[in-house]
């Protein structure tokens, strides 16, 4: 089975640009998290997703938003681009919210602000 | 809020030999997860192991294990006969068991270098 995809891998914008991230989890997989991680910093939450509803949220600006849809893969959508959001973006998936389910990271998606 | 704190920037062991790397931690719950996490280089983080907090024993994974003393809200991973695939950053995260929000809360992180 595939893992946990991620599109684009790398991504150049300018400052006060708009982007979206896409993420599509393992086959059968109800949650999706996203995932922040500055360089030389550990990941940092920013959404958790489960059944198409927002179950949490990181203490990140309104200027995230993020949804899942009926097929489960979901978009992170980030607006008005800073410099700081330069980062290495990561989705992971999991069975479901509840529980020791594992998440399963994907590749990431490295988003450069220019 | 629960907080993951990672000592050890960097360290390095020869091939073959024992590591260990150390991770503390904070919070006001009784009840929670625990994970080691690798991140190579090509960075798709992989789960190394994982530590339920009402279980004394601690666990272990072939040549991974921990070492859990939840009275000092530490957890530490020690790696035994380390190869060069080992090399990788290391992340500590903590996850609540109970609420509806499961996020991990992640530690900066341990660069590890095995060396030939």
């Amino acid at each position: 089975d595939a893992g946990v995809t991620q599109s684009p891998t790398h991504l150049i914008k300018t400052r006060g640009q708009q982007v979206t991230l896409r993420c599509s989890p393992i086959s059968g997989h109800k949650s999706v998290s996203w995932y922040q991680q500055v360089l030389g910093q550990g990941p940092q939450f920013i959404f958790q997703y489960y059944e198409k509803e927002e179950r949490g949220r990181g203490n990140f600006p309104d200027r995230f938003s993020a949804r899942q849809f009926p097929n489960y893969s979901s978009e992170l959508n980030v607006n008005a681009l800073l410099l700081g959001d330069s980062a290495l973006y990561l989705c992971a998936s999991s069975l479901s919210a509840v529980g020791l389910y594992e998440q399963y990271f994907g590749p990431g998606t490295r988003l450069t602000v220019t | 809020a629960q907080t993951v704190t990672q000592s050890q920037p960097e360290m390095s062991v020869q091939e073959a030999e024992t590591v260990t790397l150390s991770c503390t931690y904070d919070t006001s719950e009784n009840n929670y997860y625990l994970f080691w996490y690798k991140q190579p280089p090509s960075r798709q983080m992989i789960l190394v192991i994982r530590q339920e907090a009402y279980k004394q024993q601690n666990a272990t994974e072939n040549r991974f294990s921990v070492n859990f003393q939840k009275a000092a809200k530490s957890f530490s991973l020690k790696i035994s006969d380390s190869q060069l695939g080992d090399t990788a950053m290391y992340f500590c995260a903590f996850r609540n068991s109970g609420g509806s929000n499961y996020k991990l809360t992640f530690g900066k992180g341990t660069l590890l270098t095995v060396n030939p």
